[in-house]
Order: C-alpha cells, then structure tokens, then sequence
C-alpha cells in the first residue's frame, strides 16, 4: 500500500505568519504534488515535482513556495501567510507515469 | 488548456435507485480520464480509469465509459448504496508528454439516503 504522511494535520497562524507544511512519501514515487481543497473549488493544483530539486509551477501558484529536498520529501512554504489561504491542503505522489495519485491524510491550515 | 467540467455540485439520491454524475471534458490530445472518490474526512482515492482500447472500467459496482465523440466520461452504477455518499472527482491526464499532472474538476457531492 502506498504511503504519503503529512505534518503536521492541523495548524493555526496569523495573517504574516510563516508556515512550512510537510510532505514524506515512501513510495519511491518521482512525482509529488501539492494541492488545496476548497468548496466550490474541489482539488487545486499549487505546485509539483518530479524528483529532488525540481519544481514544477501548477494552477494556483501565488503566495506558494516549494521545495523538494529528496526523493521522498515535499515541501510548501508560506512565508506571509493571509486569510485567503485557510485551506485543507493535500500532498500526492504518483509513479513517472502519473497515473494513479496517492494522497495524505491532508493538514488544515487556518489563517486569522 | 485542459479542463474537465462536473455540472452538478450535489447529487441527492434514494438508495437504490441508479446513480449517474456528469463529466465532460476539453482536451487538446486524446486523454485518460479517471474517477476519484473521497469520503468524509478522508483522503481522495482513485476510482476508475479510462483504457484506450474502448474496454469499460469498473470496481465497486461504478463503471465509466469514455465516449470521444462526446467528450464525456459520466459514472453510472445501478443500485445507489447508503456507502456511496461522497465527493467524487472527475480528472483528466493527457497522453502527450509526461507532465505528470491531472487536472481535475470541481467534483460532485454524492448523498444517498434511506
């Protein structure tokens, strides 16, 4: 079974606050991506990876930073966090095909 | 670009009559579509995916059918369940270059009830 933890699960900051969401996968996966989940909005693509020091730009980018250190961990960076960005947000790993995402357990981020 | 359009945001269903949610979809190349499910509090899953042969995916009593002449892709299973109630996802991935990316549509709320 595929494995992608997230950390940390739940996180409360001020409006230009700093937040780094974690992402491990084991699945020996190239692919990474991160995405935020909204009503209204479904699944939104911030930004992905194909292997360790590559940086894809997705759909939703702005505000966002990322960083892929290894094989097996994914970043998101939000150095002044706002309101807009209260989210529950996903991380997903896939083979080089990309065909099948598996999925963490998500971190809800809240901004005040 | 890419984009995949899910017409109705909440589906309200009597269990056991038959479900069926909406997609259709743009794509400059001939894509793979896929079916993905999240319950309550979970993460989303994969579903369904299309094939390329024309074969009828299927698992957990959904089926799907990829119909290029109509760009649709819709979910269809016969006898609505009370286990069904979820968010379901249609996504596309085209079979030009490796990208790697899906994109998804704003997804459906499925609730079934007695």
């Amino acid at each position: 079974e595929a494995a992608v933890t997230q950390s940390p699960r739940n996180k409360v900051t001020v409006t230009g606050g700093n937040v780094t969401l974690s992402c491990r996968q084991t699945n020996s996966h190239n692919y990474m991506y991160w995405y935020r989940q909204d009503t209204g909005h479904g699944l939104r693509l911030i930004h992905y990876s194909y292997g360790a020091g590559n940086l894809q730009i997705g759909d939703v980018p702005d505000g966002y930073k990322a960083t892929r250190t290894t094989q097996e961990d994914f970043f998101l960076l939000l150095e002044l966090a706002s309101p807009s960005q209260t989210s529950l947000y996903f991380c997903a790993s896939s083979d080089a095909w990309g065909y099948e995402q598996y999925f963490g357990p998500g971190t809800r981020l809240t901004v005040l | 670009g890419d984009s995949v359009t899910q017409t109705e945001g909440l589906v309200t269903l009597t269990e056991g009559l038959p479900v069926m949610l909406n997609c259709t979809y743009q794509s400059t190349y001939s894509p793979f579509l896929f079916w993905y499910v999240q319950h309550l509090n979970e993460a989303p899953k994969l579903l369904l995916k299309s094939f390329t042969d024309n074969k009828r995916p299927e698992h957990q009593g959904f089926h799907a059918t990829l119909h290029k002449s109509s760009s649709s892709f819709h979910l269809q299973k016969s006898s609505a369940q009370l286990s069904d109630s979820a968010l379901y996802y249609c996504a596309l991935r085209y079979t030009g270059a490796n990208t790697g990316k899906l994109t998804f549509g704003h997804g459906t709320i499925l609730r079934v009830h007695p």
